[in-house]
């Protein structure tokens, strides 16, 4: 059962450029929505969260905007640079057990 | 200060063997995960320790998967008699809060692969 969905599966950008990822969930039990990012052979780490009582927050170049009546929430990263190719992936957590969409590899070309 | 690790890095089972994968969460960290990570995949819950207190277990995807934290610090995942299924990464995240209601630190995992 798959509760949260992320989209695209990869994503291409130049530099300078704005990514853009996607992310629906199911359950409204969910009060907790991080972005994770993974590097090849390393664990997954925290980039930005948010949680369902705002609708957008912003660190840096790093934004999340959040939909709670359409259960959607993206991540922006403005001024990609090549450093941020990586895989990226949402997250929702209900008890701090976190259900992770399927991924985005993003790759920014210089 | 240091973050979470795990050991070994990799192994290597031959299907039908017992392994055990070691977790050191972040010194005073009260919350600790053990996610499975299938190659292209996002990581997927296995188990959730409060202290010594297994308090979830829904993930774990068989009776061969079993998982403790005996002092409440170290954490062991061991898998019986290994399946080629089985070959993924295994994660482990720890957190400051009950229920990890915070930043989850992650380790950089344990690549198993079962031949």
């Amino acid at each position: 059962q798959q509760q949260v969905k992320q989209s695209p599966q990869s994503l291409i950008v130049q530099k300078g450029g704005i990514s853009i990822i996607n992310c629906a969930y199911e359950n409204t039990a969910f009060d907790y929505f991080p972005w994770y990012q993974q590097f090849p052979g390393k664990g997954p780490a925290l980039l930005i969260a948010i949680r369902p009582d705002v609708s957008e927050k912003k660190e840096g170049r790093f934004t999340i905007s959040f939909n709670k009546s359409a259960k959607q929430f993206s991540l922006h990263i403005m001024d990609s640079q090549p450093g941020d190719s990586a895989t990226y992936f949402c997250a929702a957590s209900s008890y701090g057990k976190l259900t992770f969409g399927q991924g985005t590899i993003l790759t920014v070309h210089p | 200060g240091a973050g979470v690790s795990q050991s070994p890095r990799y192994k290597v089972a031959k299907r039908g063997q017992d392994v055990a994968l070691r977790c050191d969460p972040i010194s005073g960290h009260v919350s600790l995960f053990w996610y499975q990570q299938a190659l292209g995949q996002g990581p997927e819950f296995l188990t959730y320790f409060q202290n010594e207190a297994q308090l979830d277990k829904s993930g774990l995807p068989s009776d061969r998967f079993f998982a403790e934290r005996p002092e409440g610090s170290v954490s062991t995942l061991k898998i019986q008699r290994t399946q080629q299924e089985d070959s993924a990464v295994y994660l482990c995240a720890s957190s400051p809060r009950r229920f990890g209601t915070d930043t989850q630190y992650f380790g950089p995992g344990t690549r198993l692969t079962v031949l």
